[in-house]
């Protein structure tokens, strides 16, 4: 069983729109939860942190729910620049690795 | 600050022949880890060092993949022998131990690896 599930899409909306992606994670443990964003041929690079009451990064919106052990993440008015992959990661007791979803492609389209 | 320093940027070898991938991290992060990326996949964690320690090997196919950080700072990760299924990006990344910082994981731009 894959420890982080996420939707592969891909999503393809146009410029202006609200995108949201899910993740699941199996590890009850979990403590630290991330979304780090990919372009193509290139390496991840964190887009935010996720806390437990919910954060907020400009256009991003991201939230954890321990309860039902999904986190999630909200675009508002998506710019062709936010066309990438992004990748829901966990991480289990402090100091443990990170733990990489397979990622939700994103196109943005004009 | 400067980033996580990889080489080589690409590698095209024949299955059987060994590669060497190396990576120096950022200055003072103690922990490094290196993780594997298929084509169209998430990253996979091979190996995680803090220091010149092993924390985490436990997804590393031992029989062929070797890694050593042996002044906990740099590090080199090897295959020997390659097989057609090791083709693939790897990535480097290092971070904080402690702190709240300790959450970010910088990574270097990645070895990609090709066998034919």
């Amino acid at each position: 069983r894959k420890e982080v599930e996420q939707d592969p899409g891909p999503f393809n909306v146009p410029e202006g729109a609200t995108v949201a992606f899910n993740c699941t994670y199996s590890n009850s443990a979990s403590q630290s939860f991330f979304w780090y964003r990919q372009d193509c041929r290139k390496e991840p690079k964190l887009l935010m942190s996720v806390y437990s009451s919910g954060n907020e990064d400009g256009r991003f919106t991201a939230q954890l729910n321990r309860a039902s052990q999904y986190i999630s993440l909200l675009i508002r008015d998506s710019k062709l620049s936010d066309s990438a992959t992004y990748l829901c990661v966990e991480r289990g007791n402090y100091g443990q690795n990170f733990v990489f979803g397979p990622g939700t492609r994103l196109s943005v389209l004009p | 600050e400067a980033g996580v320093a990889q080489s080589p940027r690409y590698k095209i070898i024949e299955k059987r022949q060994s590669v060497a991938f190396w990576c120096n991290p950022i200055s003072g992060h103690a922990t490094l880890y290196w993780y594997q990326q298929i084509l169209g996949q998430g990253p996979k964690l091979l190996i995680q060092f803090q220091n010149n320690g092993v924390v985490d090997d436990s997804q590393l196919p031992k029989d062929r993949f070797s890694a050593e950080r042996l002044k906990g700072v740099d590090s080199t990760l090897k295959i020997q022998p390659a097989k057609l299924e090791d083709s693939a990006v790897y990535l480097c990344a290092s971070s904080w131990t402690r702190g709240p910082r300790a959450g970010k994981l910088f990574f270097g731009s990645g070895t990609q690896l090709s066998v034919l």
